[in-house]
């Protein structure tokens, strides 16, 4: 059974940084491409960014773009994202998912970012 | 980017009666390789996403057939037969042909009479 585990979410001041983490279980994590989606409250989805299979190549939405980083650990069948700089408007409940096609999603994780 | 309208924002459906959800893609999202990258997911209340559909047309694995895509290379709908109670939620068309960024549209959200 896939398995999707986030964490790392908390309260954070503006401007900080917050590193938040994927566990994965259930099939070979070394094999897909891996995903970071958000929802800020009562909204919609909204896509942050893709990390392919191997780490080589990585891609954000311009929001994001050089203040997060999303990267992984193969041999620990986890994904992360560092979020630098963080803003008002990122705060949101964060779910990575497997595949730039998200077949399968974590529970989520809720970032909120305030003074 | 590709702008993905959903419509209508909300439905409300007896139990047991059809529903439909419309998508609209500002540009065709038919690839080169003859794969048309329209994916459909539902968000039951309190629940992250799933995935119903993948490429306009093929259930995902464990969803029921109740569920069905359809469309062209930019007009596309989501059909739930005879609807449970299972199925209220809100629902997401997206797509991934130009990527990045992956886009979603607004949402539909499915209530019951």
């Amino acid at each position: 059974e896939v398995q999707l585990v986030e964490s790392g979410g908390g309260l954070v001041q503006p401007g900080r940084s917050l590193k938040l983490s994927c566990a994965a279980s259930g099939f070979t994590f070394s094999d897909y491409a891996m995903a970071w989606v958000r929802q800020a409250p009562k909204k919609g989805l909204e896509w942050v960014a893709t990390i392919i299979y191997d780490g080589s190549s990585t891609y954000y939405r311009d929001s994001v773009k050089g203040r997060f980083t999303i990267s992984r650990d193969n041999a620990k069948s986890t994904l992360y994202l560092q979020m630098d700089s963080l803003r008002s408007e990122d705060t949101a409940t964060y779910y990575c998912a497997r595949r730039g096609t998200l077949d399968y999603w974590g529970q989520g994780v809720m970032v909120t970012v305030s003074s | 980017d590709i702008v993905l309208t959903q419509a209508p924002l909300s439905v409300s459906v007896t139990p047991g009666e059809s529903a439909s959800i419309s998508c609209r893609s500002s540009k065709s999202l038919l690839s080169s390789k003859g794969i048309t990258s329209l994916y459909w997911y539902l968000q039951k209340p309190g629940k992250s996403p799933q995935l119903l559909i993948y490429r306009m047309s093929n259930l995902a694995s464990g969803v029921p057939d109740r569920f069905s895509g359809s469309g062209s290379e930019t007009d596309f709908t989501l059909k739930i037969s005879k609807v449970e109670t299972e199925d209220v939620g809100v629902y997401y068309c997206a797509q991934f042909l130009e990527y990045p960024p992956g886009t979603f549209g607004g949402g539909t959200k499915l209530e019951l009479k």
